[in-house]
């Protein structure tokens, strides 16, 4: 069953505007880890942000934010005053303790476009 | 270099031939992993690699085969590999395989199997 669910295929944004990215996951581990990636069309795979499952705090790099609702096992990033080079794909995954040697489960992936 | 290099970059092969994948990190981590992106399917994860022993190979075909001489290079040998297995391979790095320990990725080796 698919543990990471982005439900948002494709979205447009413009120029320094925010936008926010859906994730829900699945998981009964209490120990985990929620990542954001970000795939230009170049093809490499660029992290972005991290959050633990006991972190009390939502994760902000620069730009970035997460939106940890641990509750509702959702982690939505938010990324503040979009920029022409925030067009890419961008992938939430999940890392959990139970899984031996950290095989990181991701979504399908939401592919951004920022436009002037 | 810094980061997680990989070449080569782009890879047209027939499939009876034999080619392999490079993947070299900078970051002194002790672990490795290869992932494969098909369009229009999440990220498939193939081995991992931890101090140079693989521990997991996720029912993976024989005709990839992966090797980890020491903790800085990993390689996917590929042999008769069949279409469907075009797509974009990926290795990462991290530092032990704990659930906060984040993958760095290389820039991916587009594989086209004719």
């Amino acid at each position: 069953a698919q543990k990471i669910t982005q439900t948002q295929p494709g979205m447009f944004v413009q120029e320094k505007e925010a936008v926010t990215l859906d994730c829900t996951y699945d998981t009964s581990d209490p120990s985990y880890g929620l990542f954001w990636y970000k795939q230009p069309s170049s093809g490499e795979m660029i992290f972005l942000i991290y959050q633990g499952s006991y972190d009390q705090q939502n994760a902000t790099e620069g730009r970035y934010s997460l939106n940890f609702q641990k509750a509702r096992k959702s982690a939505n990033l938010v990324i503040s005053a979009s920029q022409l080079g925030d067009s890419a794909m961008y992938f939430c995954a999940m890392r959990e303790a139970t899984d031996s040697w950290g095989k990181l489960q991701f979504g399908a992936g939401t592919q951004v476009v920022v436009t002037p | 270099e810094t980061g997680v290099t990989q070449t080569p970059r782009h890879l047209v092969m027939g499939m009876t031939n034999k080619k392999s994948l490079k993947c070299e990190q900078h970051l002194g981590h002790n672990a490795m992993y290869w992932y494969k992106q098909s369009a229009k399917k999440p990220l498939e994860l193939m081995f991992v690699y931890s101090l140079e022993e693989r521990v997991e190979n996720n029912s993976v075909p024989s005709r990839f085969s992966p090797e980890c001489p020491n903790s800085s290079h990993l390689f996917l040998h590929l042999h008769t590999l069949q279409p469907e297995d075009s797509a974009l391979y990926l290795c990462a790095s991290s530092q032990g395989g704990g659930s906060q320990e984040t993958q760095y990725f290389g820039p991916g080796t587009r594989l086209l199997v004719l």
